[in-house]
């Protein structure tokens, strides 16, 4: 099972919007709404930021948003702030009862 | 509150063993499935494995299947996973993780445990 694809690096300036993509194929991405995003700042452990392609868990800020269309899923920030700097991964459920990451997207606020 | 904490990582030489520990607390343990994922230093994240609830479901990673062993142990809220024929490219960052109830998706993590495999 290969990695889901995402873009390496996405940056944007403080209060401006970012998208960042997650393509997989119709076993995965396209097959099921059981995508999340993860946050990871440096030496920190994960942390959910959004489940079940659209959802945000309390106590996440609303500046954070999902959606998916077809076999690409997307994670949007608005109002980017300086604290959102950090790596970013997608995760999908699999036809094959597995899970497979994204590759990671390092975030980086001007 | 939910708590992960994992142990058993360290220093091992190639082709030896290492199991790595998760102490849960703050749920009930036994109603969910727990997971182990890995982060070669630099790295993006890679599943591992997941282990059902009652001990008796579990899948792997294609990568690692056939070397890593998950098991739990409900009576001591620890979730483990053993690490047979350790390589070079095993060394990573081992996080457990606590299933979703009924979905997909991981809702808590520990802080990850090093695993560093070298002569």
């Amino acid at each position: 099972q290969s990695a889901l694809t995402q873009p390496a690096s996405v940056s944007g300036s403080p209060g401006q919007s970012i998208t960042i993509s997650c393509t997989g194929t119709s076993s995965d991405v396209g097959g099921y709404n059981f995508v999340s995003w993860y946050q990871q700042h440096p030496g920190k452990a994960p942390k959910l930021m959004i489940y079940d392609v659209t959802n945000r868990p309390s106590g996440v800020s609303n500046r954070f948003s999902g959606s998916k269309s077809g076999n690409t899923a997307s994670l949007t920030i608005s109002g980017l702030q300086a604290e959102d700097e950090a790596d970013y991964y997608c995760i999908s459920w699999t036809s094959s009862s597995i899970y497979v990451f994204g590759s990671g997207t390092q975030v980086t606020v001007l | 509150e939910v708590q992960l904490v994992e142990s058993g990582g360290g220093l091992v030489q190639p082709g030896g063993s290492l199991r790595l520990s998760c102490a849960a607390s703050g749920f009930t343990f036994s109603n969910y499935w727990m997971h182990w994922v890995r982060q070669v230093p630099g790295k993006g994240l890679v599943w591992v494995s997941r282990i059902k609830g009652d001990g008796i479901n579990t899948n792997y990673a294609d990568s690692v299947k056939g070397r890593f062993t998950i098991s739990r142990d409900n009576a001591k809220n620890t979730v483990y996973l053993q690490i047979n024929s350790l390589r070079a490219e095993d060394t990573a960052v081992y996080y457990c993780a606590r299933g979703a109830w009924l979905s997909y998706y991981f809702d808590s993590w520990g802080q990850g445990t090093l695993v560093t495999v070298s002569s």
